[in-house]
């Protein structure tokens, strides 16, 4: 089972773009990675998938190195409304051996 | 709006009461989770459905009973709950089992005085 980590914490400011890099070093050939969206008291909501290179949507891109050991959600030009908890996930997400971590909370400042 | 619903978003019970959570997916999906979610702490998976039929029991308390009728709902059954047990409860689906991304709902903050 990959084990994952990442920053507990990040700031930034509206407009900047913020990158949370997380890391996994025994990711196995078949996983893929996958970024979720934590705002209080609401559930995690899906941001992006991927398995290699790179991926894009309306929200997010997503980095992923040859080795894919690592990956970078990238979040562009950041809102107030960004202020979340960012969770990195690889593996069967039927797993109970499969947390969700602690997350990396993002704090977009004005 | 993530097409899974939850009912309901808030309850608050004594340690003898029943009370009942239910789920519901509007997503034509296969899998179904329960997860708790506690103050300050990750999210911690509770209990997997896949078709109707529990794949798996994370050693959750008797005190906590699931139940699946059918594929688009999903009911958590609890009964002589303790205070600790005061969490946001969070519904989740899935086309599949395993590496499919879920789609959560809103979830239940439930308090247990």
């Amino acid at each position: 089972l990959a084990k994952t980590t990442q920053p507990i914490s990040m700031d930034s400011y509206e407009g900047q773009e913020v990158n949370i890099t997380c890391s996994h070093n025994n990711i196995a050939t078949n996983d893929y990675i996958t970024w979720y969206q934590q705002f209080p008291s609401q559930g995690p909501r899906f941001i992006i998938q991927g398995y290699k290179t790179k991926v894009t949507n309306e929200v997010a891109s997503l980095f992923i190195p040859a080795d894919r050991k690592s990956s970078t959600l990238s979040l562009p030009r950041v809102s107030l409304s960004d202020t979340a908890v960012y969770y990195c996930l690889v593996g069967d997400m039927s797993d109970y051996k499969l947390s969700f971590g602690a997350g990396t909370t993002v704090t977009v400042r004005a | 709006e993530t097409g899974v619903t939850q009912t309901p978003r808030h309850l608050v019970m004594g340690m003898t009461n029943k009370k009942s959570l239910k789920c519901e997916q509007h997503l034509g999906h296969n899998a179904m989770y329960w997860y708790k979610q506690s103050a300050k702490k990750p999210l911690e998976l509770m209990f997997v459905y896949s078709l109707e039929e529990r794949v798996e029991n994370n050693s959750v308390p008797s005190r906590f009973s699931p139940e699946c009728p059918n594929s688009s709902h999903l009911f958590l059954h609890l009964h002589t709950l303790q205070p600790e047990d005061s969490a946001l409860y969070l519904c989740a689906s899935s086309q599949e089992r395993g590496r499919e991304t879920q789609y959560f709902g809103p979830g239940t903050r439930l308090l247990v005085l």
